[in-house]
């Protein structure tokens, strides 16, 4: 089956540090998005991309930035990782010509912040 | 504020019994609501809900949604140990917006 793969798998970082993480599709989807989870709040989304020259920020942007490098890689930097981005990062796609809505997720990055 | 709330957050019971969890949302220019179940690490996708009292069934799991009064519920008859998992009830609004609720831990004792 097409897959949405995240690397790395697990991250242990120090505070003030630059990670990226990174993900890539073979599913041909246009649309890719970076979500965080984190114990009791649920997912929410950092970034998304609709196309290659697209990027748009989510709901907690903050202290993240992303690069779409092609349809099918999109990255996520912690430019200065702080202990309170500790958390499990993932990485979806969505289809528009079946509305969009539905999410494939890869199997996410648990980063930790020390 | 647009907001998805899931109930119970979590919910231990034996295998065989039936469990119905609970998705209410109040989501600006709602288009669908979205269950998935989450394992392990990825949230795998169950079911799309678009239209009020279609009943979505694949298996022991059926889903539905009512559109007037704002909420979805999702069945599991004769659960098994391996529907134990985090269930998520997501819900599209407009343009991207998709607000996740927290999600249901549901555990099956064996």
């Amino acid at each position: 089956d097409a897959d949405v793969t995240q690397t790395p798998r697990n991250r242990i970082t120090k505070t003030g540090k630059r990670i990226m993480l990174e993900c890539s599709q073979t599913k041909g989807h246009d649309r890719m998005y970076w979500y965080r989870q984190d114990p009791g709040l649920g997912l929410r989304l950092i970034y998304y991309s609709f196309d290659v020259k697209d990027i748009n920020k989510g709901e907690i942007s903050d202290g993240y930035s992303v690069s779409r490098q092609a349809q099918a890689k999109f990255s996520l930097s912690l430019e200065s990782a702080i202990p309170n981005q500790t958390a499990l990062y993932f990485c979806a796609t969505s289809d528009p010509g079946t509305g969009g809505e539905k999410l494939f997720f890869g199997s996410g990055t648990q980063l930790s912040v020390l | 504020e647009d907001k998805v709330v899931q109930s119970p957050l979590s919910l231990v019971v034996h295998e065989g019994d039936t469990v119905t969890l609970n998705c209410s949302y109040e989501v600006t220019n709602f288009r669908s609501l979205l269950w998935y179940k989450q394992e392990k690490k990825a949230p795998t996708f169950l079911f799309m809900l678009t239209s009020s009292g279609i009943e979505k069934k694949s298996g022991r799991l059926s889903s539905i949604l009512d559109k007037k009064e704002l909420f979805s519920i999702l069945n599991i008859t004769a659960t098994q140990t391996g529907d134990s998992a985090i269930y998520l009830c997501a819900v599209w609004g407009l343009f991207v917006k998709i607000i996740f609720g927290k999600g249901t831990r549901l555990h099956i004792l064996p």
